[in-house]
């Protein structure tokens, strides 16, 4: 099984900064990485990437894959509370497994 | 579309007791799975099916069975319920044409005393 790593395991900032979350993977029958958000419920679709270099945009939230280097980056800029939440990285391989890492609890306090 | 279902959403068992939980979906999808996702864990798959009449093991999948046949429904059925079994679980699905988008359903909160 690939394993996925996430760091930080959790991470607590002011609105309005900045954060940057980290996601590195095993590459054996790589497919894509995904992002997910989790609040108290089941986990919600952000990005999928396949490609290196090219970034994905959503609002105030971006992620970039390094397929050289193994890894991914979600980056949510000028932070609210409503981003309070635990965000999963997972990577998919051929047969359309998911491996999920354990996921960055990000608290946002006013 | 009502997307992923499961039922119920609450679960309390004893030891050795044995439940099917219940997954649906209506998009016609044909790749389904099972996690499940304890504090500090993540999400791990348990078991998944390409299609009807096909299942395959995940990560975890040991105490759990599932059967696939209809595209719709892809229960869970736990055999003899421990402790240790104690998660939430989640059902997903997706479309197996590539990568993309899983839909999770809402969760089942499991609790074995």
């Amino acid at each position: 099984e690939d394993k996925v790593v996430q760091s930080p395991l959790s991470l607590v900032v002011h609105e309005g900064d900045t954060v940057t979350l980290n996601c590195s993977y095993e590459v054996t029958n790589f497919r894509s990485l995904l992002w997910y958000k989790q609040e108290k419920k089941a986990p919600t679709f952000l990005f999928m990437l396949t490609s290196s270099g090219i970034e994905k945009k959503s609002g105030r939230l971006s992620s970039i894959l390094d397929k050289k280097e193994l890894f991914s980056i979600l980056n949510i800029t000028a932070t609210q509370t409503g981003d309070s939440a635990v965000y999963l990285c997972a990577e998919e391989t051929s047969g359309s497994r998911l491996t999920f890492g354990e996921g960055t609890q990000l608290t946002v306090n006013p | 579309n009502a997307g992923v279902t499961q039922t119920p959403k609450f679960q309390v068992l004893k030891t050795g007791q044995s439940m099917t939980l219940q997954c649906a979906q209506d998009m016609n999808h044909e790749y389904m799975s099972w996690y499940r996702q304890d504090p500090g864990m993540g999400l791990r798959l348990i078991h998944y099916s390409v299609g009807a009449g096909i299942t395959d093991q995940g990560e975890v999948p040991n105490g759990y069975n599932v059967s696939r046949s209809t595209t719709e429904d892809f229960p869970l059925r736990l055999l003899s319920a421990a402790p240790s079994q104690t998660s939430v679980y989640f059902c997903a699905s997706r479309n197996d044409r590539g990568a993309g988008e899983q839909y999770f359903g809402p969760g089942t909160r499991l609790t074995v005393t």
